[in-house]
């Protein structure tokens, strides 16, 4: 069965670096995309980005120029870098596989990010 | 861009009834519409993809239907656990959800 479960800093100051990283277990980068996807609170679901088995991105337009998502296949991860963080940053972050038709049919259970000075 | 839109923003229902949901894409898209259920503290969970082929697990009582512009979400008889946010996505866009909550 596919898992993916991420980790990485929950509390982070304005202007720093937001840092995650994905791993999977149980499965294959093959044949799917790998995306990251945010959600403020109480508030609805924002693609961020993804990549695949081969290094290609796309990213969010509003985000693009402070995003950096890359994979180790080596290792079974894949990783987000978020730059100069603000409080709108704040939110959810999911991991999820994309494939079937352009749907996430695979998420981790997420991590709670707040931006706070 | 596509946006996607969702009808209504709220639904109130009782359990065992019907429950229909709408999503409408702001041009015509392919049938790579997909729906998801989000409760509390959880993360979304994959219902229909494809616009109607349900994800694997997922009870007959959820459908999906649809194209071009207009689908829809049907859950024919609400069970206790079917109470949630409902989302539509078209790949990188997701809709703002449906809320069904207890009449």
């Amino acid at each position: 069965q596919v898992q993916l479960q991420q980790w990485g800093a929950g509390l982070l100051k304005p202007s720093e670096t937001l840092s995650l990283t994905c791993g999977l277990f149980g499965g294959s980068f093959n044949d799917f995309y790998w995306s990251w996807i945010r959600q403020p609170p109480e508030t609805g679901l924002e693609w961020i980005g993804e990549i695949n088995h081969r290094g290609n991105t796309k990213y969010s337009p509003s985000l693009r120029s402070r995003v950096t998502i890359s994979i180790d296949t080596s290792k079974n991860q894949f990783s987000l870098r978020l730059n100069s963080v603000t409080a709108a940053d704040t939110a959810m972050y999911y991991c999820a596989r994309g494939g079937l038709g352009g749907a996430f049919d695979v998420w981790d259970q997420g991590t709670m990010v707040a931006v706070s000075s | 861009e596509i946006v996607m839109t969702q009808s209504p923003a709220t639904l109130s229902v009782s359990p065992g009834e019907r429950a229909t949901l709408s999503c409408r894409a702001s041009q015509t898209i392919s049938n790579n519409l997909a729906w998801y259920q989000q409760k509390p503290g959880q993360a979304p969970r994959l219902l229909i993809y494809g616009a109607s082929i349900r994800a694997t697990g997922v009870p007959a009582r959820f459908s999906g239907s649809g194209s071009g512009t207009e689908f829809t979400l049907t859950i024919s008889s609400l069970q206790s656990e079917d109470f949630a946010v409902y989302y539509c996505q078209q790949f990188r866009t997701f809709g703002p959800g449906t809320k069904v909550d207890i009449k």
